[in-house]
């Protein structure tokens, strides 16, 4: 069964560092693109870039390039998400995905709520 | 960017009926579409790719339908699972992007 298993809900402060996790299961972890999308309250889900646990490759949304980082740990079959210096406009749910059939995202995380406030 | 625009915002159906909702893209992106289901508190959930092919484990009353521009997605027999909010998403250009919804309610 493929699964994807997020880390927790963080509460951090402006200007704090934070990387959160996605760890999959039930598949071969290079083998497929890992997605990351972020939601804000009551609005559609917004792609914020792709990366190939195989080699590391990577694709940023326009939007977040610059602003957050993409990495993986093949070793334990994790993607991260990493942020190094947070701003209250990333309050936010972040999903990971798998991109399975052509390019939609087949299989999802159950999310990881982040709030930043002083 | 691809600006993908859904309609109508909300739709109110009674349980059993046919809900038909309309996804619209600002340039043609083939038929590189998918649709999705998010229920409160989850995440979304695949239910068609490729403007029309049903995702594994998606019921046959889920039909989509489309290409180019244009797109459907038709849930016929509503279930009172069905009551959520539904995401189109484009891949079909290098930066993807998703609509901003329709809320499908109860009538």
């Amino acid at each position: 069964e493929v699964q994807l298993v997020q880390s927790g809900a963080e509460v951090k402060k402006p200007g704090e560092s934070l990387r959160i996790s996605c760890k999959v299961s039930g598949y071969r972890f290079t083998s497929y693109w890992i997605g990351w999308v972020r939601q804000l309250p009551g609005k559609g889900p917004e792609w914020m870039g792709i990366i190939y646990p195989g080699d590391s490759g990577l694709r940023y949304s326009p939007s977040f390039q610059g602003q957050v980082t993409f990495s993986v740990d093949e070793s334990i079959n994790t993607a991260y998400l990493q942020w190094s210096s947070l701003k209250a406009s990333d309050s936010a749910m972040y999903y990971c995905g798998r991109q399975g059939p052509e390019r939609a995202f087949d299989y999802w995380g159950q999310g990881t709520l982040i709030t930043v406030s002083s | 960017e691809v600006v993908m625009t859904q309609s109508p915002a909300t739709l109110s159906v009674s349980p059993g009926g046919r809900a038909t909702l309309s996804c619209r893209a600002s340039q043609s992106i083939g038929s590189n579409l998918a649709w999705y289901r998010q229920k409160p508190g989850q995440a979304p959930r695949l239910l068609i790719y490729g403007a029309s092919t049903r995702a594994t484990g998606i019921p046959a009353r889920f039909t989509g339908s489309g290409s180019g521009t244009e797109f459907t997605l038709t849930i016929s027999s509503l279930q009172s699972e069905d009551f959520a909010l539904y995401y189109c998403q484009q891949y079909n250009h290098w930066l993807p992007t998703f609509g901003q919804g329709t809320r499908l309610d109860i009538k």
